[in-house]
């Protein structure tokens, strides 16, 4: 399976750049995709293949990256930010997704 | 507007069989993959399986031995059944609708526990 490697928390101030990694243990061409999940809340689909913005979502938010090497950025943060990043790719098979990245505000 | 909601058991026993579904609204599941996606405390989120547009089914190979996906278009409507249940199953079950590039709607999840 392809693992999808993101680093476990990160904490920013408000109004800052803050950039989250996924790196694939294979490559996944442009097939990556970013989720933000709050507590009690299902995912939200902020990016797809990899820099394109989902519907309705800030551009605040931006995703690039291909092959194995991908990157979230969230610039200016806001507090309404604090929650947990998922990466997942749906190029190989099984979909596999990251164990997530906590965001918390400074 | 697109709506999902997944209706299903709370509780189940060890060893019995999972039957959530999965009640959409605002769109053709005709026209959309279906996908369902579970996330337990051991492995986090986790892809299962998905059911196409033309009604054909894919599953994750951790449980195909296990899991069925299907569907009631006129009902509008996607089922998950899962056998022989283990505790580790133990989590909450999301469907989701595919846009092809990630998924872009999701239920709210239904939370399932396994115990006797």
């Amino acid at each position: 399976d392809t693992v999808l490697t993101q680093s476990p928390a990160l904490a920013v101030s408000p109004g800052e750049r803050v950039s989250i990694s996924c790196r694939a243990s294979e490559g996944v061409n442009s097939y990556m995709h970013w989720y933000q999940q709050k507590p009690g809340q299902q995912p939200k689909l902020l990016i797809y293949k990899a820099s394109n913005l989902a519907s309705g979502v800030p551009a605040r938010f931006s995703g690039s990256g291909s092959g194995t090497d991908f990157t979230l950025t969230i610039d200016p943060v806001e507090a309404d930010d604090t929650a947990t990043y998922f990466c997942q790719q749906s190029w190989n098979d099984p979909y596999t997704f990251g164990a997530g990245t906590k965001l918390e505000l400074k | 507007q697109v709506q999902l909601k997944e209706t299903g058991p709370g509780l189940v026993q060890p060893t019995q069989t999972l039957s959530i579904t999965c009640t959409v609204s605002g769109f053709s599941l005709t026209s959309y993959y279906m996908q369902w996606v579970r996330q337990t405390p051991g492995k986090g989120l986790e892809w299962m399986g998905f059911i196409r547009s033309g009604g054909s089914t894919e599953y994750n190979s951790e449980f195909k031995s296990r899991l069925s996906i299907s569907r009631d278009t006129s009902k509008n409507q996607v089922f998950l059944k899962m056998n022989s249940l283990k505790t580790e199953d133990t989590g909450v079950y999301y469907c989701a609708r595919d846009l092809n590039y990630g998924f872009d709607y999701w239920g709210q999840g239904v939370m399932v526990t396994v115990s006797s």
